[in-house]
Parts: structure tokens; sequence; C-alpha cells
């Protein structure tokens, strides 16, 4: 079974700076995406990035990148010039694909993330 | 374009009692997922429904069910309730094509409470 584990529950920067949540994970399959999910206190989670396992290019989306190493099972994301509404839970998650179609997400517990003003 | 739908936002039951959750994906969407997060298990598949038909389920006893209507919108039931399915209860919906390599839009979520 494929398992997505965040080591950090919760991390904390300051305004403007820049952040790196960690994530790996564990599979045996070789079709499969990763993703990051934000979840605010609102509890509607949003899609922050997203990344093919086939695609060595790491995503970028804006102040959002991804580090993307296959071979070490590693997805982190890390958040450049850091901004009071990216205060929110951030869950690190794992789609495969296998028979023309898709499983459900496979989430990690979260990382709580904290933005000193 | 309206976002995804779910009612009621919350709810409260007792022990024993059954309990329906709707969810009305987003307008031309056909794939809607069911997810249960609570604060000790986290964020778990229950299952998907494609075109009326479940196409994917995860690892829930039979006491979780669902099913989709010819319009998209899903509804998911809790049978003879227990204290631990207290939980925030997200759907997702996505076009559902492309082998399910679409991006999912998540609802606002049903917070339920069993006491």
């Amino acid at each position: 079974a494929q398992t997505v584990t965040q080591s950090q529950p919760e991390m904390s920067v300051q305004e403007a700076e820049t952040v790196t949540l960690s994530c790996t994970y564990d599979t045996s399959e070789s079709d499969y995406y990763l993703f990051w999910y934000k979840q605010p206190p609102s509890r509607q989670m949003i899609l922050v990035i997203r990344q093919e396992a086939y695609k060595q290019q790491n995503a970028t989306e804006n102040r959002f990148s991804v580090n993307f190493q296959k071979a070490a099972k590693s997805f982190s994301l890390k958040i450049s010039d850091s901004q009071l509404g990216d205060a929110a839970m951030y869950f690190c998650a794992y789609r495969s694909y296998s028979g023309g179609g898709a499983d459900g997400l496979t989430f990690g517990k979260g990382t709580h993330l904290i933005i000193q003003p | 374009k309206a976002g995804v739908t779910q009612t009621p936002r919350y709810l409260i039951k007792t022990r024993g009692q059954q309990v329906t959750l709707s969810c009305s994906p987003i307008s031309g969407h056909r794939s809607v997922s069911w997810y249960q997060q609570t604060p000790g298990q986290g964020l778990q598949f229950l299952f998907e429904y494609f075109s009326e038909t479940q196409r994917n389920k995860g690892n829930f006893p039979g006491r979780f069910s669902g099913r989709q209507f010819s319009n998209s919108r899903s509804e998911m039931n809790v049978s003879t309730l227990e204290l631990g399915d207290s939980a925030l209860y997200l759907c997702a919906s996505s076009s559902g094509l492309a082998g399910g390599r679409d991006e999912q839009f998540f609802g606002p979520g049903t917070r339920l409470t069993v006491l």
C-alpha cells in the first residue's frame, strides 16, 4: 500500500521569508501524481501544485515550487516570500494510475504552517 | 461557474442512527469522490463515483455507502452510526475523464458529530 509521510507537524516562518515543507512517499507504482493541498481554517481544500512522476522538471506555481526527487521518493514544497494568507494546513498527497483509471488520493498527516508577522 | 456544494454543512446525530450527506459537483463534472477527515486518522478516501457507477473504493466498512444520480449529484450514507464516525466529510469533483488525471475540486465539507 502507498504511504505518504510528512515529518513536520508544524512549521513557523517569518513573513516574506522562505519555508520548505517535507514529504516522502512509498510506492511500487511507476505512474503517479504528487500534490500539495492547502487547507485554511475554512476547511476548503485547495490545490497548490502538482507533479507528474514522469516529468523530471520540478513544477512551479508563482511563489510555490517543488523539489521532486523520484529516486529518493521525496517531494518537498518551497514557499517563497511567505504571506499571512499562506497560513494553513498543508497536505502532501499521492495518486496512482493503473488499468486506465486512478486510485483515490492518499494523504499525509499534514503540516501546520504558521506565518509570523 | 459555481463550485462544489455540500449539504448540510453541519449535522448532529446519535449513535445507531443513519445519515445521508449530499454533494453537488461542478457543472459538467461526472466524477465525485468522498473523503473522511478525522484528527486521528487524517484524510482517508471513501469511494469515487463516475457516471452513476462506483469506480473505486477505499477501505471502509459496509456501513458506508454511496450513490450517484444521473445529474452527477452524489450522496453518501452511513448506517448505524458510531462515535468514531464523527468527522469532516469532504467531496471532490472532477470531469472524471483523462484517466483521472484532471484536477479534483473540493467542497467545503459536512461536519458530522455523533453523540
